[in-house]
């Protein structure tokens, strides 16, 4: 089945400890990217990666971390992770950039102490 | 930035019922999409209509897209209990620069009474 899976689905941490959260795709898309919802706030893009070994900044990366060592997973790293940085996170894939379609993984709903 | 604007933001109809949302974005676009959100989870897309398109259908679902005025309407018809959710458009910037990425609005959420 084709999909974007995250890993974990939800987590409670405390300032400053540094966690990742993983995101695997098995569709073999080029393009990856990272969300954070907040209400109010709607979708904000955090980081994307249109192949291997390129990221690039979405509107909101401050405090994140991303890489793409391999095609299929794109992990997303709080360094030092601050309450402002609690919220529900999405990873998505697709072919390529515009005009295409995005798959959203299940999310991962974050809260920092 | 904030780029679409969904309109209304929520929404309480009867199954059976027709339902429109709308979308109002500022810049000019290459496509605009359509996704759903059930509360809480991942979104799910719905359709994509390019900027050369006027009118695309899939399904019940109908979206109209007038680059003039900036703006598209989904418009999802004999509406169910399980079309309740969160509907947002979602945008890209047309650039010379395809970053890929997506600008959505607030959401409209829709709630379809049994």
């Amino acid at each position: 089945e084709a999909q974007v899976t995250q890993n974990p689905r939800y987590l409670i941490t405390v300032t400053g400890k540094k966690l990742t959260v993983t995101c695997s795709q098995n569709m073999n898309h080029e393009y990856m990217s990272w969300y954070r919802q907040d209400p109010g706030l709607g979708l904000r893009q955090i980081y994307y990666s249109m192949n291997v070994e390129v990221t690039d900044k979405g509107d909101v990366p401050e405090g994140y971390k991303v890489s793409r060592k391999e095609k299929r997973n794109f992990p997303l790293i709080l360094e030092s992770p601050s309450p402002n940085q609690t919220s529900l996170y999405f990873c998505a894939s697709s072919l390529g950039g515009w005009g295409y379609e995005q798959y959203f993984g299940p999310g991962t709903r974050l809260t920092v102490t | 930035s904030q780029q679409g604007e969904e309109d209304p933001q929520a929404l309480s109809i009867q199954e059976g019922e027709n339902a429109t949302m709308n979308c109002s974005y500022k810049t000019s676009i290459n496509n605009l999409q359509w996704y759903r959100q059930n509360s809480g989870r991942g979104l799910v897309h719905l359709i994509l209509i390019r900027s050369n398109e006027r009118e695309k259908h899939s399904g019940r679902l109908r979206v109209t897209l007038d680059t003039s005025k900036k703006s598209s309407s989904l418009l999802i018809t004999a509406s169910r209990a399980a079309d309740t959710a969160s509907y947002f458009c979602a945008t890209d910037a047309e650039s010379s620069s395809n970053t890929g990425k997506l600008i959505f609005g607030q959401g409209t959420t829709l709630q379809v009474k049994p």
